[in-house]
């Protein structure tokens, strides 16, 4: 069964970092695409980035919100997908989804960030 | 900041049926297959229909979808109180290098 489980989520001052992770199981996660979405509190989902697989260029892409701040990496002999979030904003503050293809989603974990 | 456009809210009695727009661009749904998803708040969204109209295994086929132009529709027919939750389409778009654009959010209420 394939299977998505977020973890690394937690509180933060504004400007500080954090690391989510995205464990990934079920599925040869070499081979997909990921990514990441969130949701503030109130508000829609957002696409935060993607990453491709190696074998498709390994290309990362970005929201222009989180463009140079967040850093979306892969290690696929562990099968977990990475978000570094540095320079954190309050308006940071979302539940954090990672999905592999906009397909398959986890259940997500909580990112809040204090002024 | 979303770039394709949704009634903010739906509802019908049981048994009815709903549809619901989602409205972009030629950079969007124009050239690019549409998804939608179901969401509950603070659970994980559920793909409802991928390339315009097609249904995940499990998705009962009282879901259905098409996209006509620069526009795509999500019908649900038989509403199910069940059924109540978030709906969102969604798109990749190639006006600014790749980005994935989600709807406005339509809130569907079984009355």
């Amino acid at each position: 069964e394939m299977r998505l489980a977020e973890s690394g989520g937690g509180f933060v001052k504004s400007g500080g970092s954090l690391r989510l992770s995205c464990v990934a199981s079920g599925f040869t996660f070499s081979e997909v695409w990921m990514n990441w979405v969130r949701q503030a509190p109130g508000k829609g989902l957002e696409w935060v980035g993607r990453m491709k697989s190696w074998a498709d260029g390994g290309t990362i892409d970005y929201a222009a919100a989180v463009k140079d701040r967040f850093i979306i990496s892969r290690d696929d002999s562990k099968s977990i997908l990475y978000l570094q979030m540095n320079n954190l904003k309050t308006e940071d503050t979302a539940l954090y989804y990672c999905n592999q293809g906009m397909y398959y989603w986890g259940q997500g974990v909580q990112v809040t960030v204090s002024s | 900041q979303s770039v394709l456009t949704q009634p903010p809210s739906v509802s019908a009695a049981p048994g009815q049926t709903i549809t619901i727009s989602c409205s972009g661009s030629s950079s969007n749904i124009g050239t690019n297959s549409v998804s939608w998803y179901q969401h509950l708040p603070g659970r994980a969204p559920k793909i409802l229909i991928y390339d315009n109209h097609k249904r995940p295994s499990g998705i009962p086929d009282r879901f259905y979808g098409f996209r006509s132009g620069t526009s795509a529709t999500l019908g649900i027919t038989g509403l199910q109180t069940g059924d109540e939750a978030d709906y969102y389409c969604g798109a990749w778009d190639i006006s600014l290098n790749a980005v994935y654009v989600f709807g406005t959010a339509t809130k569907v209420t079984v009355l």
